[in-house]
């Protein structure tokens, strides 16, 4: 069955950098989109951009421009989140979650999921 | 890009049906029917249970509908049962090709 298996925890301090993995399994992982959201604790869903693994281009959102790249590893199936100059209200969990297949579903929903990675700053 | 409005609770008994509303504008829900709908338990990741406004992925139970009317959706669970407790987030995909959640929804089974 589709798996997506993310890194694990990270424990940073203000103005570094965190790069996430998620290791995609059992689809044909250039076929589908994949995107990132994260959840600050105690609070709502957040989206933070979307990767094409078959091109590697990317969609992120204005408040993340500039400070979020996504990039992939076909050879690994994998994906990265990187997100710098980390502050206190960047720690939450950080999702992968599969989208639409490439091209033809680019709205379509988040049918599978990573089991996150908690992300604490902290000096 | 701001955030969908959902009620921040509703409540339901056993048997009974609830209703969540999920409200954008013109420039998301209103624009596409491509609204979704995520069941999330606490320590868990979110899980799908409504796409393209009111499709039912493979196992999800027909317990479970969507719809939509203007800038609002809605997700209706029939049949409360004790599991249904968790947050709800409703999600939408953008005129400016992004994604937008709603702030989620705690349901309670009383």
């Amino acid at each position: 069955q589709v798996q997506l298996v993310q890194s694990g925890g990270e424990v940073k301090k203000p103005g570094a950098s965190v790069k996430v993995s998620c290791k995609a399994s059992a689809y044909t992982f250039t076929s589908y989109y994949m995107h990132w959201v994260r959840q600050a604790p105690g609070q709502g869903l957040e989206w933070m951009g979307i990767i094409n693994p078959s091109a590697g281009s990317t969609t992120y959102p204005q408040k993340f421009q500039g400070r979020v790249t996504l990039t992939r590893d076909t050879s690994t199936t994998t994906v990265y989140m990187e997100l710098s100059s980390l502050t206190s209200e960047d720690t939450a969990v950080y999702y992968c979650t599969r989208g639409g297949l490439i091209y033809t579903d680019y709205a379509r929903a988040f049918d599978y999921w990573g089991q996150g990675t908690l992300v604490t700053v902290s000096s | 890009q701001s955030a969908l409005t959902q009620p921040a609770s509703v409540s339901g008994s056993p048997g009974q049906s609830i209703t969540i509303s999920c409200t954008g504008t013109s420039s998301d829900v209103g624009a596409y029917n491509y609204v979704s709908w995520y069941q999330q338990h606490p320590g868990k990741a979110p899980k799908l249970m409504i796409y393209d406004v009111s499709n039912r992925p493979s196992g999800i139970s027909n317990r479970f509908s969507g719809s939509k009317s203007g800038n609002t959706a809605s997700l209706t669970i029939s049949g409360l049962q004790a599991e249904d407790e968790a947050d709800y987030y409703c999600s939408a995909h953008t005129a400016s090709s992004t994604r937008v959640f709603g702030g989620g929804t705690k349901l309670t089974v009383l």
